[in-house]
């Protein structure tokens, strides 16, 4: 299975910081997607990158892929209170569902 | 967009009993998709529910133990059967975006704590 993984698995930071978080899978994909979660509600899509893409942008958002090293990394550039959440990559590759990695808890303090 | 609505939002339940999880979307979507998240976790996918047919299971998953409805375009059920502590986790439903998006939208979730 192409099992997203991500790193660090919580990240504390000040409000104003930026924050990285990174996603390696293992197989071929198509895309690849960023999710928020807050405080165990609904999942809500962030951002999707192609795998013929190599960065995209979005408000605040920065996200990277990189098909050779099979990792792509999430950047909140002046991060909020408002950002902490849980943060989950997932991959998708043709004609398959989804598969979501482990999650990053970030928490921005004030 | 799709906006998903869960039934109920949390439950709390005794062991050997079952629930029912209800998932309403405002516009009809020919797959969705039931999801666990146990306690700390990532989401896993339980199933994939078409209309008119049997949903397609995962591995690690049976229909005895998540038996699930599809009796319309906009609308899903999932059971949990015979719970136990081990079911504690969030479940949520989710449907494909607009055609070529090729993202999710996801339901609420429902909480579900079994004692």
């Amino acid at each position: 299975s192409q099992q997203g993984e991500e790193d660090p698995q919580a990240l504390s930071i000040q409000e104003g910081e930026n924050a990285t978080m990174n996603c390696s899978y293992k197989t071929s994909i198509n895309n690849l997607q960023w999710y928020r979660q807050n405080s165990g509600r609904g999942l809500v899509h962030l951002i999707l990158i192609r795998s013929n893409e190599r960065e995209k942008h979005s408000g605040r958002l920065r996200v990277t892929l990189d098909t050779s090293k099979k990792s792509s990394s999430l950047l909140i550039t002046a991060s909020r209170a408002a950002d902490t959440a849980s943060y989950f990559c997932a991959t998708r590759s043709y004609g398959q569902n989804f598969v979501f990695g482990p999650g990053t808890r970030l928490s921005v303090l004030p | 967009s799709a906006v998903i609505s869960q039934k109920p939002s949390r439950d709390i339940c005794q062991r050997g009993t079952s629930l029912t999880i209800q998932c309403q979307v405002d516009s009809q979507v020919t797959m969705m998709f039931w999801y666990r998240q146990q306690p700390g976790q990532s989401l896993t996918l339980i199933a994939t529910a078409n209309q008119g047919s049997e949903a397609t299971y995962e591995s690690g998953f049976v229909i005895d133990k998540f038996p699930i409805s599809r009796p319309n375009l906009t609308f899903s059920t999932l059971t949990v059967s015979n719970m136990s502590p081990e079911d504690s986790s969030i479940y949520l439903c989710s449907v494909d975006g607009d055609r070529g998006t090729d993202t999710q939208y996801f339901g609420p979730g429902t909480r579900l704590t079994v004692l």
